[in-house]
């Protein structure tokens, strides 16, 4: 089944306490992205990859990095966590930067105390 | 910074009715794209539009790129308790890139 996937769902965590998300897909995708989702404004793009070693800052990235060392995995990585980057998460990938139609994962619920 | 604007915000209708959701900016956009959201899980995509003026049917739904590609609507006919969800749009710029939603719509069908 074509999808992306994302880990872990729920993550309670410190302030400080480095963590990463993972997102993985399965569709041969170039294009990967992260968005996060607040009540209010919306979905907002942190990072996005065009293709392997390749990255890019969204419109919200501080505080937030990115890597894509395999065409498939795009891990976000939050150095040292603060209680405003409590949000919903979702990664997205597509075909390549040319077709727009992106798919989401299931999302990780973060909460930062 | 492009922004997207969509209206009405939340909208609560009955089974049957039509009704038309709004999707504007002041930025062009090469492509929109509409998705539909239900709680607990990502977005789906419903369609995109790319040509300005473009219509797009896609069963009860019909979707329009508005001529100066800045704006779009989504018209749903005879709505169903199954469309309830949060509808956004998403405009991307012009390198295929960068990606701007919309604060969504969010859409209730009572029985």
């Amino acid at each position: 089944e074509a999808q992306v996937t994302q880990n872990p769902r729920y993550l309670i965590t410190v302030t400080g306490k480095k963590l990463t998300v993972t997102c993985s897909q399965n569709m041969n995708h170039e294009y990967m992205s992260w968005y996060r989702q607040d009540p209010g404004l919306g979905l907002r793009q942190i990072y996005y990859s065009m293709n392997v070693e390749v990255t890019d800052k969204g419109d919200v990235p501080e505080g937030y990095k990115v890597s894509r060392k395999e065409k498939r995995n795009f891990p976000l990585i939050l150095e040292s966590p603060s209680p405003n980057q409590t949000s919903l998460y979702f990664c997205a990938s597509s075909f390549n930067q040319g077709n727009h139609e992106q798919y989401f994962g299931p999302g990780t619920r973060l909460t930062v105390t | 910074t492009q922004l997207l604007e969509q209206s009405p915000q939340f909208l609560s209708i009955q089974e049957g009715e039509n009704l038309t959701v709004y999707c504007n900016s002041s930025s062009v956009f090469s492509s929109l794209q509409w998705y539909r959201q239900e709680p607990g899980e990502g977005p789906v995509l419903l369609v995109t539009v790319v040509t300005g003026g473009e219509v797009k049917k896609l069963k009860r739904l019909t979707f329009q790129f508005g001529d100066a590609r800045k704006d779009s609507s989504l018209h749903i006919t005879a709505a169903q308790p199954g469309d309830t969800g949060l509808y956004l749009c998403a405009g991307a710029d012009n390198y295929g890139q960068n990606f701007v939603f919309g604060p969504g719509t969010r859409l209730s069908v009572l029985p």
